[in-house]
């Protein structure tokens, strides 16, 4: 079962920024949040991942505060090339022992 | 990143034949995943593969459907038997990558049509 809860979609226009929270109420003390982008008929891209506070990359942040009970995804001036299905997965990255369970995810759809 | 390499990446198959699909991986990793995305849907996790031991399988997934075989480090495969309309999807493989901090990465993906 998977142990995340992400909004079914998100709409946004050319150039704000947008933020998809992610829910994980169950996480364990080793598990780390990751977070993907796929686009049609392709397999999810890493984006970002990270266990507490704020990682920053060259594409998005991502924020996780003190109970680690949920993080959000925040992308930077979207552009149309940004409409794609984000997931967020959290596992265990000492023992994954094959139980990664992906939730439903989120259609973010960007509009000119 | 990891580099991983998927075959076919598109087919279109007859139902009651047999497709196997390749994985290869750019370096050794232990875990191995191979999951199926039916249209529209989210990722289902078919099976896990540890090289040196039989594949385990989620409910729902029998070794008589999907075989799979794990001969080596860098290599997986995943078949797909006695096809039918309904087993229509992407699969995937991803993999456990050691050098990233065992973060997840996907292949591109087997579009697998049925008819």
């Amino acid at each position: 079962l998977a142990k995340t809860t992400q909004p079914i979609s998100m709409d946004s226009y050319e150039g704000q920024e947008v933020n998809i929270t992610c829910s994980h109420n169950n996480i364990a003390t080793n598990d780390y949040i990751t977070w993907y982008q796929q686009f049609p008929s392709q397999g999810p891209r890493f984006i970002i991942q990270g266990y507490k506070t704020k990682v920053t990359n060259e594409v998005a942040s991502l924020f996780i505060p003190a109970d680690r009970k949920s993080s959000t995804l925040s992308l930077p001036r979207v552009s149309l090339s940004d409409t794609a299905v984000y997931y967020c997965l959290v596992y265990d990255r000492g023992s994954t022992l094959g139980r990664l369970y992906f939730g439903r995810g989120t259609q973010l759809t960007v509009w000119p | 990143s990891a580099v991983i390499s998927q075959k076919p990446s598109r087919d279109i198959c007859q139902r009651g034949t047999s497709l196997t699909i390749q994985c290869q991986v750019d370096s050794q990793v232990t875990m191995m995943f191979w999951y199926r995305q039916q249209p529209g849907q989210s990722l289902t996790l078919i099976a896990t593969a540890n090289q040196g031991s039989e594949a385990t399988y989620e409910s729902g997934f029998v070794i008589d459907k999907f075989p799979i075989s794990r001969p080596n480090l860098t290599f997986s495969t995943l078949t797909v038997s006695n096809m039918s309309p309904e087993d229509s999807s992407i699969y995937l493989c991803s993999v456990e990558y050691p050098s990233s901090g065992n973060t997840i990465y996907f292949g591109e993906g087997s579009w697998l049509t049925v008819v």
